[in-house]
């Protein structure tokens, strides 16, 4: 299995722009997590799923950040309109649900 | 709210000694606890973890210590090597779910 697959790897984006990152968890996962990780908070969870279904957002910050998942192969997180402050790193993980999570390799997203 | 705290943010020492990093959490809730190390530009790998029932669980040069009572865990790598710098997280999960909570990290360095 490749693991978790984000995409894409790297994006600018100017302030005001929307901005889709992209999720493929490991097959057979059946929980999956978006975490951002910054220097002031640290790994941060914002939002997860459990069979596709939406389980806990309480830590999504703003109304500007909404995640799906349509089906249990792919996710997205999407932030409209981008701002500044929402520059970080951005993991998605998922869980069989045995034991711990497995980490993508991230999205390092920058707004400017 | 913080409820996994890692207090210090770096840790350097020499190869061949023992590396002791220390989480401590406030959530007695938590029932699964789990050490990640991080490299730079990739995602968190899981390293090593510990169930509450435990007080003690080691995988070749790590192991992780558990005392409930003062809600502190630790991660003893030794011996410690230079490839084991990288950044350590503390992670815990409570029973209701499976989203984990992490602490800020602490760097270790591992200096020849």
């Amino acid at each position: 299995d490749a693991g978790v697959i984000q995409s894409p790897r790297h994006e600018v984006t100017e302030m005001g722009q929307e901005v889709t990152l992209r999720c493929k968890p490991i097959s057979g996962h059946n929980s999956l997590f978006w975490y951002r990780q910054t220097m002031m908070r640290g790994l941060e969870l914002l939002i997860y799923f459990n069979n596709n279904v939406p389980i806990d957002d309480s830590g999504m910050p703003e109304d500007r950040f909404s995640a799906k998942m349509p089906n249990a192969s792919f996710s997205t997180l999407k932030i409209q309109p981008s701002e500044p402050r929402d520059s970080a790193v951005y993991f998605c993980a998922s869980s069989d649900g045995t034991s711990g999570a497995f980490f993508g390799q991230g999205t390092r997203l920058t707004v400017v | 709210d913080q409820q996994v705290k890692q207090n210090s943010p770096s840790l350097s020492v020499q190869e061949g000694r023992i590396s002791i990093l220390n989480c401590d959490y406030t959530n007695s809730m938590f029932d699964y606890f789990l050490w990640y190390k991080k490299y730079p530009a990739e995602g968190p790998t899981f390293l090593i973890s510990i169930s509450s029932i435990k007080d003690k669980n080691e995988d070749g040069r790590f192991t992780v210590f558990l005392n409930k009572s003062a809600k502190h865990l630790s991660l003893h790598i030794v011996p410690s090597q230079p490839g084991d710098s990288a950044v350590y997280f503390c992670a815990a999960r409570g029973p209701n779910g499976y989203a984990l909570n992490f602490g800020k990290g602490t760097s270790l360095l591992v200096t020849p």
